[in-house]
């Protein structure tokens, strides 16, 4: 069975810029949860999304969205980016619950 | 705000040692407990999970939970080279979402 893929997997951009980060989870799960890594803050949640609908959302800012699509797949949008979003953005699937949240392998992002 | 608490280390065990990583957190409805790995520049892998009072054995690794102390703990039996890595303990403090609240992690070394 495929594992998450995240695309791309480096981006670089710049002050201001806006980025898309795409996620597609493991084949037959319905929840895709997208959490935000950076050395000092270590790993937060951004937010959850099931069957299409956003279930739980983090403390960030409202420049971070995203979507999730009818097929599972999800995207998050980040607008205006500041040099302190740079990260490691990862995405996670599962069934339904938190048991078997499996991750992909992440998006670096720079912000330059 | 809820919180989950881990020693950063480094923890340093020579191998075949026992590793012992702990973690505590703050909200007592919290349910189920998660222990991820993580390689330098990898994302995270889920190596178990427990919800009810006292050991879960996988392999070599132990879970154990004691919710009156609100303390997960995990071991690793006989530690390998191959063990070194960040843990990172993760609960979740909302049955129904998938959303997990983590640590910032220790870091496990493993001498030869």
């Amino acid at each position: 069975k495929a594992g998450v893929t995240q695309t791309p997997r480096y981006l670089i951009k710049t002050r201001g810029q806006q980025v898309t980060l795409s996620c597609s989870p493991i084949s037959g799960h319905r929840s895709v949860s997208w959490y935000q890594q950076t050395p000092g803050q270590g790993l937060q949640f951004l937010f959850e999304y099931f069957s299409e609908t956003q279930r739980n959302k983090g403390n960030f800012p409202g420049r971070f969205s995203g979507r999730q699509f009818s097929n599972s797949r999800s995207e998050m949008n980040v607008s205006t980016l500041e040099l302190g979003d740079s990260a490691l953005y990862l995405c996670a699937s599962s069934p339904i619950g938190p048991e078997t949240q499996y991750f992909g392998p992440g998006t670096r992002l720079l912000v330059l | 705000q809820k919180e989950v608490e881990q020693n950063s280390g480094p923890l340093s065990v020579p191998e075949g040692a026992i590793a012992s990583l702990n973690c505590t957190y703050s909200d007592r409805g919290s349910q189920s407990f998660f222990w991820y790995r993580q390689y330098s520049g990898k994302s995270p892998e889920l190596i178990m999970f427990i919800y009810s009072n006292g050991d879960k054995e996988d392999g070599r690794f132990t879970a154990q939970l004691n919710k009156a102390s609100q303390y997960v703990s995990l071991l690793i039996r006989d530690s390998q080279p191959s063990d070194s890595a960040t843990y990172l303990c993760a609960v979740n403090m909302n049955s129904g979402y998938s959303t997990l609240t983590f640590g910032k992690g220790t870091m496990l070394l493993v001498s030869p």
